[in-house]
């Protein structure tokens, strides 16, 4: 059974870069879209990004380019860097495996989520 | 990007219950739509993908119906399990965008 978890510091001081680390177990990270999703009270449930495992990306437009994800393949993991946070970026972040087999597109699994606040 | 407007906000509704979601994009997404159940404290959970297709392990009380703008998540009978948030994503082009939310509440 395929399992996600995040794992990375839950508190960032403004202006600096919030750095989060998914680890895979219980299957390749090889294949599928490694992707990250936030969550705050305000903005609802919001798709950051992903990697593909080999190394192409795509990011949300609304986060300015200050974002870069990254994948590692020898250690099964992929990771998130937000820069210049702010309290905005305030959220419970959760790593997460896209399918896109058809007709199956979707999330499937889930990492439990971390949150992440930012103040100083 | 796409806009998300899923209805009602919030509902209340006893155990039996036939239950309806809507969710409704501001251009056609054709079937790519899916459904997501969150608990309190949890990640969301696939219930619904591709519009129609039941995620395996999830009850057959799920459907879904809909495409191109309009889309309907329907819960045939409600069990005290289900009463939780639920959220569409429109899986169709990026960047993928989420629907704000129904929360299903005991009346």
């Amino acid at each position: 059974q395929v399992q996600l978890r995040e794992s990375g510091p839950g508190l960032v001081k403004p202006s600096e870069t919030l750095s989060l680390t998914c680890t895979v177990s219980g299957g390749s990270i090889s294949s599928y879209y490694w992707t990250w999703i936030r969550q705050s009270p305000g903005m609802g449930l919001e798709w950051i990004g992903y990697v593909y495992y080999t190394g192409s990306t795509n990011y949300n437009p609304s986060l300015n380019s200050r974002v870069t994800i990254s994948v590692d393949t020898s250690q099964n993991q992929f990771s998130l860097n937000v820069n210049s946070v702010t309290a905005a970026d305030t959220a419970v972040y959760y790593c997460v495996r896209r399918v896109t087999t058809k007709p199956m597109y979707c999330f499937d699994h889930w990492g439990p989520g971390i949150l992440v606040t930012v103040s100083s | 990007a796409i806009q998300m407007t899923q209805s009602p906000s919030s509902l209340s509704a006893s155990v039996g219950d036939r239950v309806t979601i809507t969710c409704r994009t501001s251009q056609d997404i054709k079937n790519d739509l899916g459904w997501y159940q969150q608990k309190p404290g949890k990640a969301p959970k696939i219930l619904i993908y591709t519009t129609s297709y039941l995620q395996s392990g999830v009850p057959s009380r799920f459907s879904g119906s809909g495409s191109g703008t309009d889309f309907t998540l329907t819960i045939s009978s409600l069990q005290p399990e289900d009463f939780a948030t639920y959220y569409c994503l429109q899986d169709y082009t990026y960047p993928l965008t989420f629907g704000q939310g129904t929360k299903v509440e005991i009346k």
